[in-house]
């Protein structure tokens, strides 16, 4: 059964960087095929993709916010770190990581399991 | 700046049918997929691959694609439907993930 959990600050400041954790289970990032994703959702707004990262260091990230993140793996640790710079009120969200969909051992540009999400409010 | 557009609601009264397109440029290259999100819970994958239903999502979800508009049909609409339905895809060139504004689907 794979199950992913997202961690990290509930509040952070305006100009502050933003570190969460994903902490899964049930699959393996040294696995081919195997991809792990953030998206985030400001309250009452659309779902927003952040970056995928992948078994095989790939790492892919959102043009229009790829100056503000940064996203790792530590397979033995089976976790992925999203960080993200500069920090903004516009930033508040509800953060979700999430497994890609793997299809045959091919990976699709999708998410089949998602996490619980992790509310970040960016206030002073 | 590419984009997925979806119409920001939808009504139907139970037992109809309800459409929810979504459409964008690349999609003749790129799979659609559909997700349901209902308040304070994270999305479910409804549909991948344009039109396959993973296992345990109700036969009456379904999905289709004709050109640049893919669309997920929800037959036999139940009160238990009412949420927000998000489409997703890739650019064209399969390089970063995409979301449409998501549908908010009403049952009257």
């Amino acid at each position: 059964q794979i199950t992913l959990k997202e961690s990290g600050p509930t509040l952070v400041k305006p100009t502050q960087t933003l570190t969460l954790t994903c902490t899964f289970s049930g699959f393996s990032l040294s696995t081919s095929g195997v991809g792990v994703g953030w998206i985030r959702q400001p309250p009452g707004k659309a779902l927003e993709w952040l970056a995928l990262i992948y078994w095989n260091d790939d790492k892919r990230y959102s043009p229009s916010l790829k100056s503000r993140l940064t996203i790792t793996k530590d397979t033995s640790k089976n976790q992925v770190v999203l960080s993200m710079t500069n920090m903004d009120p516009v930033d508040t969200a509800t953060y979700y990581c999430a497994h890609s969909l793997t299809i045959f051992g091919v990976v699709m540009d999708a998410f089949d399991i998602w996490g619980q999400g992790t509310m970040v409010t960016v206030s002073s | 700046s590419y984009e997925l557009t979806q119409p920001p609601s939808v009504s139907v009264s139970p037992g109809q049918t309800a459409r929810i397109t979504c459409s964008a440029d690349a999609l003749p290259k790129q799979f659609g997929y559909w997700y349901q999100q209902k308040p304070g819970q994270a999305p479910v994958l409804l549909i991948y691959k344009d039109t396959e239903r993973p296992s345990g999502i109700p036969e009456r979800f379904s999905g289709s694609s004709s050109g640049t508009t893919v669309t997920l049909t929800i037959s036999g609409v139940q009160a238990e439907d009412e949420a927000d339905y998000y489409c997703q895809s890739a650019d064209s060139s399969g390089t970063y993930v995409l979301f449409g504004g998501g549908t908010k689907l009403t049952v009257l």
